[in-house]
């Protein structure tokens, strides 16, 4: 059982390049989340879909878009990059919001030079 | 919005003390608050959580108390041990926007020395 798996595990990027980072769960959890995870900072919620065809902003969503076609992938993109997009971006999934432990990838490490 | 202070930033015992780490959230009315467990390189992974009907919650050697009045909640690790060592988060929920939303604390470094 492979959880939650994010693609690519490392990126690289020059300031305004575009790019996509794909989240994948088969653990058919209704409920999907982006976060990122800056030093001192913890986790900051970026933008979470409450089901397929569904998104909605979190915390820090500018520069940012996400789209959930089908129920077991979320994609978070990024239009043109900018430097203070450097950060570790962490996809979590959940069965629902209540009492429910949401359950984390290993993250995609992404410089923007 | 919620926010959550979470302290202190870096902790460092020796093998067989106990750890303490400590979070204050703003505003809640909902009814579960995990602790997370991230390993270098890995994704946050639930260690244990607590409902605020609840003082204490105990699952090994792992311990929540939970202060409703005092809008505080904190992790004791007991015994600590070296593959203890690792970053903590906590996390109040709220309701933003059309679901709960957790905001996380900003993380201890736990460093468990042998």
């Amino acid at each position: 059982n492979a959880g939650v798996t994010q693609t690519p595990k490392f990126r690289v990027l020059k300031t305004g390049q575009s790019m996509t980072l794909l989240c994948a769960q088969d653990m058919n959890h209704e409920y999907m989340y982006w976060y990122r995870q800056d030093p001192g900072m913890g986790l900051r919620l970026i933008h979470y879909s409450v089901g397929e065809g569904t998104t909605a902003k979190g915390e820090v969503p500018d520069g940012y878009n996400v789209s959930r076609l089908k129920k077991q992938n979320f994609l978070l993109g990024l239009e043109s990059a900018a430097p203070s997009q450097t950060s570790v971006y962490f996809c979590a999934s959940s069965y629902g919001d209540r009492n429910q432990p949401q359950h984390f990838g290993d993250g995609t490490r992404l410089s923007i030079l | 919005q919620q926010q959550v202070k979470q302290s202190p930033q870096s902790l460092i015992v020796q093998k067989g003390g106990i750890s303490i780490i400590n979070c204050a959230y703003e505003n809640t009315a909902f009814d579960y608050f995990p602790w997370y467990q991230q390993f270098p390189g890995k994704g946050p992974a639930l260690l244990i959580a607590i409902r605020p009907d609840v003082s204490e919650k105990k699952e090994g050697r792992f311990t929540i108390s939970f202060n409703k009045s005092a809008k505080q909640f904190s992790l004791h690790i007991m015994d600590s041990q070296p593959g203890d060592s690792a970053t903590y988060f906590c996390a109040a929920p709220w309701l933003g926007g059309s679901a709960r939303q957790l905001t996380f604390g900003s993380g201890t470094q736990l460093t468990v020395l042998p």
